[in-house]
């Protein structure tokens, strides 16, 4: 079963309004989050991660809220540019860091 | 939901074995699988791109002798790492996907180390 969902296949956004992407999680003993984002043809690359001590995690025009209680996380990019179109996917780890469990991405498209 | 199971999630092995890493999709057909490994800042990097009834497409910098891809079926690849070393230690994952879907399904990963 999916452990971690990420429910919107695509998003699209006009340039400079605030992106928002979510993520939901089933296993309560995750405890570190990762966002990757995806250009076609290449790897994911590491873009912002949060551990399960903090609620809020900002970098630059990134930021990763993570609500545990309702095992939600959400990636805020603002503001949206055009180089910002990717496909983005959300991770979750246990705190042996053995195992990595990945959204299956959302598709964002920044409208110029 | 898509699932993808990865196994060994760990293996430790000796300098000079090989080690082979099962991906298989457990209720839908694969026909694009991708292997990844992970570095440093937690970045992926693509090694190599099999498609159904294909051979694999290496990234540039990936020995395809020395990490054997096979994609033997709609549901199975594996990755083999040949005669290994320890600077092969790291963290391997690999993705599927099918034509009909736009999303990406990972396994859970495999921590290597090579002693």
């Amino acid at each position: 079963d999916q452990q971690v969902k990420q429910n919107s296949p695509s998003l699209s956004v006009q340039e400079g309004r605030i992106s928002i992407l979510n993520c939901d999680y089933t296993n309560s003993m995750f405890d570190y989050f990762l966002w990757y984002k995806k250009y076609p043809a290449e790897g994911p690359t590491f873009l912002i991660s949060i551990s399960s001590i903090k609620d809020k995690n900002e970098d630059g025009r990134f930021t990763v809220f993570l609500n545990k209680s309702a095992k939600h996380l959400s990636l805020h990019i603002v503001p949206s540019q055009p180089g910002d179109s990717a496909v983005y996917f959300c991770a979750a780890s246990g705190y042996t860091g053995n195992q990595f469990y990945f959204g299956t991405g959302t598709s964002l498209t920044v409208i110029p | 939901g898509a699932v993808v199971s990865q196994h060994p999630s760990r293996v430790i092995c000796k300098s000079g074995t090989s080690v082979k890493i099962e991906c298989r999709s457990l209720d839908f057909q694969a026909t694009t699988m991708f292997w990844y490994r992970q570095f440093p800042k937690q970045s992926l990097m693509l090694m190599a791109t099999s498609n159904e009834g294909s051979k694999a497409t290496y990234e540039q910098g990936v020995e395809k002798d020395k990490f054997l891809i096979n994609h033997a079926s709609l549901t199975l690849s594996t990755l083999t790492v040949t005669s290994a070393h320890p600077e092969d230690s790291s963290f391997y994952i690999c993705s599927a996907s099918t034509r009909a879907s736009y999303g990406y399904t990972f396994g859970s990963g495999t921590r290597l180390t090579v002693v």
